[in-house]
């Protein structure tokens, strides 16, 4: 099973501030997916990345995939509160089925 | 269109009890999975289905029973609950097997086993 390290754990901000989660492993990533989760909600993908190199925008949230497909950043520019929530990567590794690895998780808090 | 549903959405049991956490997706998906989510630990993959009469394990198998008599439908049954099993559990589903696919996940089942 493919180990997935997320940092950090824990981020605590103010609005307006730019912030970026990490996802490593220390195995080559097939693909891989970031997800936000709301309190009392299932995950929703936000990304998927799957060539190396890849940088991938959506909105202020701007998705990396490292060249060597081992790791993938998600940075935030001038976050806002609507974006508190707890980010996931995922990576179903060299499978071909959909056996997700998800990181432990970072719990990003933003304050007005 | 509903998505992926589970129910319920509470449950407390006692220890030594059975139950089913149901799991219904009208999106004609051919994969379905089961995840517990605890503090700290991301999601685990419980079991797994690439499609109607076929499942497999996953990291966290022991405990746990599922089938999938249907495309629709995944079960998860806790045999004899034991609080080690309390947790948020997530149904997910996506359309092929593929590693890139997105998971669609219903909103969860907490549950509590004292």
């Amino acid at each position: 099973t493919q180990l997935l390290e997320q940092s950090p754990q824990f981020l605590s901000i103010q609005e307006g501030e730019n912030l970026t989660v990490y996802c490593n492993s220390s195995s080559v990533f097939s693909s891989l997916q970031w997800y936000r989760q709301e309190p009392g909600e299932g995950p929703v993908l936000l990304v998927t990345v799957v060539t190396g190199g890849e940088v991938k925008k959506l909105k202020r949230l701007t998705f990396q995939f490292g060249d060597a497909r081992k790791d993938s950043s998600l940075h935030i520019t001038a976050a806002q509160p609507g974006d508190t929530g707890l980010y996931l990567c995922a990576s179903a590794g060299g499978t071909s089925y959909g056996k997700l690895t998800f990181g432990q998780g970072t719990i990003l808090t933003v304050h007005p | 269109n509903a998505g992926v549903t589970q129910t319920p959405k509470f449950q407390v049991l006692k220890t030594g009890q059975s139950m089913t956490l149901q799991c219904a997706q009208d999106m004609n998906h051919e994969y379905m999975s089961w995840y517990r989510q605890d503090p700290g630990m991301g999601l685990r993959l419980i079991h797994y289905s690439v499609g109607a009469g076929i499942t497999d394990q996953g990291e966290v198998p022991n405990g746990y029973n599922v089938s999938r008599s249907t495309t629709e439908d995944f079960p998860l049954r806790l045999l004899s609950a034991a609080p080690s099993q309390t947790s948020v559990y997530f149904c997910a589903s996506s359309y092929t097997t593929g590693s890139d696919q997105p998971q669609h996940f219903g909103d969860g089942t907490r549950l509590s086993i004292l």
